[in-house]
Order: C-alpha cells, then sequence, then structure tokens
C-alpha cells in the first residue's frame, strides 16, 4: 500500500461540472497539503492543513474549495473551473513542522473543457 | 525574479558522465535546501538535503553557497535510471509561513 494514494488518477471536467479530488495518507502525519504543477512551471503551494485546520491558503481561487475532515484524509472541491486550471494535482503529507521531506501521492491529472 | 531559478536543460549526456545542476534562491534568509527528483508522470520524491558543509551520497553530492544563494547537485558515474527530472527545493519561514519553494527543475537524460 503506498504511502500516499489520490483518486482519481485523471479526471475530465466541463467548465461547469463540480467535481472533488481524494488524498488519503497511511503515514501518520499530521500535515497536508495540495500542489498543482502545470507544464514547465514550479510545483505551486495551494493549501496547507495542520492537524486539520488550515494554515496557509496560498491565494486560490475560490472555484477550488479544500476539505480536511481528519488528520489523514484530505479533499479538494473542483467548482465551475477554467481551462487554464488544467494541470496535474499533488497531494502531499509531513509531519508538521517538517522542514523539508514532503511525501507526495502520484497525482491526480486534471483536464477541463 | 523567480524564487528558486533552474536550468531547465534537458540535458543529456552519455553513461558514466558526471553532469553538474545549479540553483539559485532569493531569499537570503531561505533556512533549508533539497534537491527532489520527479520521474516522467510521477510524482516528486526526495534525493537529498543540502547542508551548509556540503554533503555526499553514493554518486551524488550536493553543495551549499549561501553568500551567493546557490545549490549545486553533481551526479557522478551517470546511470540510464537517473533520467529524471531533479528539482531544486528551499524551505523558507521567514514571512509568517512555513513552505517549500520548488523550482521548475532541470531534465537530465542520460543515454546508452
Amino acid at each position: 500500500e503506498t504511502g500516499v494514494t489520490q483518486t482519481p488518477r485523471h479526471l475530465v471536467m466541463g467548465m461547469t461540472n463540480k467535481k472533488s479530488l481524494k488524498c488519503e495518507q497511511h503515514l501518520g502525519h499530521n500535515a497536508m497539503y495540495w500542489y498543482k504543477q502545470s507544464a514547465k512551471k514550479p510545483l505551486e503551494l495551494m493549501f496547507v492543513y495542520n492537524f486539520k485546520e488550515q494554515t496557509e491558503n496560498n491565494s486560490v481561487p475560490s472555484r477550488f474549495s479544500p476539505e480536511c475532515p481528519n488528520s489523514s484524509h484530505l479533499f479538494l472541491h473542483l467548482h465551475t473551473l477554467q481551462p487554464e486550471d488544467s494541470a496535474l494535482y499533488l497531494c502531499a503529507s509531513s509531519w508538521s513542522g517538517s522542514t523539508g521531506e514532503l511525501f507526495f501521492g502520484e497525482g491526480s491529472r486534471l483536464t477541463v473543457l | 525574479r523567480k524564487e528558486v531559478e533552474q536550468d531547465p536543460g534537458p540535458f543529456n549526456v552519455p553513461e558514466g558522465a558526471t553532469v553538474a545542476f545549479n540553483c539559485t534562491y532569493s531569499n537570503s534568509a531561505s533556512q533549508s535546501f533539497f534537491w527532489y527528483r520527479q520521474d516522467c508522470r510521477k510524482e516528486p520524491k526526495l534525493l537529498m538535503s543540502v547542508y551548509s558543509s556540503g554533503n555526499e551520497d553514493g554518486r551524488f553530492t550536493a553543495q551549499l553557497n549561501r553568500a551567493s544563494q546557490y545549490i549545486s547537485l553533481l551526479i557522478r558515474d551517470s546511470k540510464l535510471s537517473d533520467s529524471a527530472t531533479y528539482l531544486c527545493v528551499v524551505f523558507d519561514m521567514d514571512t509568517g509561513r512555513r513552505a517549500l519553494t520548488f523550482g521548475s527543475g532541470t531534465r537530465l537524460q542520460v543515454q546508452p
């Protein structure tokens, strides 16, 4: 069983759809993250949760809505997205206070038509 | 100016070659530094931390120059399996946020 699992691995949605990305970590970590990776761009931090509390929202548009029901699960709810939101969305986890090692899931590749 | 800047490459090298990647960062107060590796269509994984005194892990050597705000990664005796994108990563804690900042990555292709 992999440490950080993301579903779905691929998602195609129209601009009016509502969908959700799911992330689950089995590493006992207490911090979880959403990153966006677009072609030829660096990973962009979107949201950080520590002990289920959101500690960072990196100026992300409201059409992305995170949810962290417990330290092991993280969701990203998607609504009225734009084609430029097409990217690889990576979930990661770590120990809260960690200064370096993040454990990433394999990502959810999103295409917005 | 990009916070973490890397040459995107690609670096095409033959097996057995030595190759070096460089990275510069803009925040002089950055605290910790790392190299991550990302294989094609896979997630990033930590390769090694970078310490001020320089550190080595097998064929990989990482160096940090704080005065110049510069990090390097040297790979000796390149293997085909080293082909990947290498991400320079910096940890900052000075602006009220604790977060890793990633470079765009340098792509390495090792050829037989």
